[in-house]
Parts: structure tokens; C-alpha cells; sequence
């Protein structure tokens, strides 16, 4: 079975602070993460995912298999990124699509 | 492009009707995936339809099915309501490409009421 947690529903930091969301998988197979973000009145929408080890809005993600982690991180936080944020693993069975998802932290950046 | 569309938005139903919400994807795309959501459970899976056939199921009862179109579009159907039905249901379209990470592109979903 593959599970995604995400141990922190609400994370609050000032502006300008380091944010680093946490997520934590089980799968058996070769993982595909995913960060999914959720902006206020907008809809789910790709923040970033694992395999093209980009950065977007100053956010990046590692994957660590030995922990099994994936956590997000960016060194200064704003405002603008306040947002519901879901870790997503992608299990691949039938060569299709199927997320698992955490249960969302929502992040508060405080001014 | 424009991108997923969902129809209805809102929705309200009473416990042992049926109903049907429709998914049309971004065009191009031809798998469409379909996701619950509510607040205990958060987001979970429901099924992937590509090139009209069901490729992925999740662990959910029989009341609740879909079908793809010729044209992807796809549809949602669930039977006898039951109030823990009550939740925003997502639709999500990618390409559909093997072997590859298919980002998903979800709509606004539909938000279904059980009273």
C-alpha cells in the first residue's frame, strides 16, 4: 500500500523566515512526488515535482529514499505563499495515474 | 488552452438518489482522473479513465462509477446517496503518457450536498 503523511496541518511563520513542509511516504516502488499547492479561491495546481529537481517560487524539494522524505523548503517565506500545500505520490500501476495525497498543511506567512 | 471544466458546480441531493457530474478535459488530454474530498478523509483517489477505459480504481464502493467519451470527456455517477457522500469531487486531465510523470491539471470541482 503507499501512504502519504504530512505530519503538520498548519504551519505559521513570519515573513522572510525559512518554511520547510514535511512529508513522509511509503511505497514499494520507485516513487514519482509531487508538491500540489492550493491558493486561496483558486483551484489544486502543480507546485513541483521530483524528477525535474526545478525550483518554483524559490520553493525546492528533495527526495530522500533512505528517510523516505520529501520535504519542501524555501529559505524566505511571503505573504503570497500562504496556501494549502499537499505532498502527492504518483503509483504508476497499469502505466496510469493514480495520486495518493497527505492530508495538506496549510501555511500561514505572518507580515 | 482553457483548462478542466466542471459541471455543476453545486450541487444538492437527498439520501438514496443518484448523480451525475461531468468532467471536460483540457484539449489533447485523454486520461481524466476523478478525486474525493472532504475533510476527514482529505483527498482520495476514485478512478482513472484514458481512451474510454477504466486504467486505475481506488477503493471505493460499487455506487460509484464513471465512463470516458470518445471526445474524453468523462462523467461520474454515484447511487444511492448516502450522507458521508457529501464532499468536493475533482476532475483532473493529463495527457495521459506512459512512462513519464503526467502532471495532472484539476478543475474547480463539484461540490455535492447529501441531506
Amino acid at each position: 500500500a503507499q501512504r502519504v503523511t504530512q505530519p503538520e496541518k498548519l504551519l505559521s511563520v513570519f515573513k522572510g523566515a525559512p518554511v520547510e513542509l514535511k512529508c513522509n511516504y511509503s511505497y514499494s516502488g520507485s516513487p514519482e512526488l509531487f508538491w500540489y499547492v492550493q491558493y486561496s479561491r483558486q483551484r489544486l495546481q502543480l507546485l513541483l515535482r521530483h524528477i525535474s529537481r526545478e525550483s518554483i517560487k524559490g520553493f525546492t524539494a528533495d527526495l530522500n529514499k533512505g528517510e523516505t522524505s520529501f520535504h519542501l523548503k524555501k529559505p524566505f517565506a511571503q505573504e503570497e505563499d500562504s496556501a494549502m500545500y499537499y505532498c502527492a505520490l504518483s503509483g504508476r500501476r497499469n502505466a496510469g495515474n493514480m495520486l495518493t495525497f497527505g492530508g495538506g498543511t496549510r501555511l500561514m506567512v505572518k507580515p | 488552452k482553457a483548462g478542466v471544466t466542471q459541471t455543476p458546480r453545486y450541487l444538492i441531493k437527498t439520501r438514496g438518489q443518484q448523480v451525475t457530474l461531468s468532467c471536460s478535459p483540457i484539449s489533447g488530454h485523454r486520461s481524466v482522473s476523478w478525486y474525493q474530498q472532504t475533510p476527514g478523509q482529505g483527498l482520495q483517489f476514485l478512478f482513472e479513465y484514458f481512451s474510454e477505459t477504466q486504467r486505475n480504481k481506488g477503493n471505493f464502493p460499487g455506487r460509484f462509477s464513471g465512463r470516458q467519451f470518445s471526445n474524453s470527456r468523462s462523467e461520474m455517477n454515484v447511487s444511492t446517496l448516502e450522507l458521508g457522500d457529501s464532499a468536493l469531487y475533482l476532475c483532473a486531465s493529463s495527457e495521459g503518457l506512459a512512462g513519464s510523470s503526467d502532471t495532472q491539471y484539476f478543475g474547480p470541482g463539484t461540490r455535492l450536498t447529501v441531506l
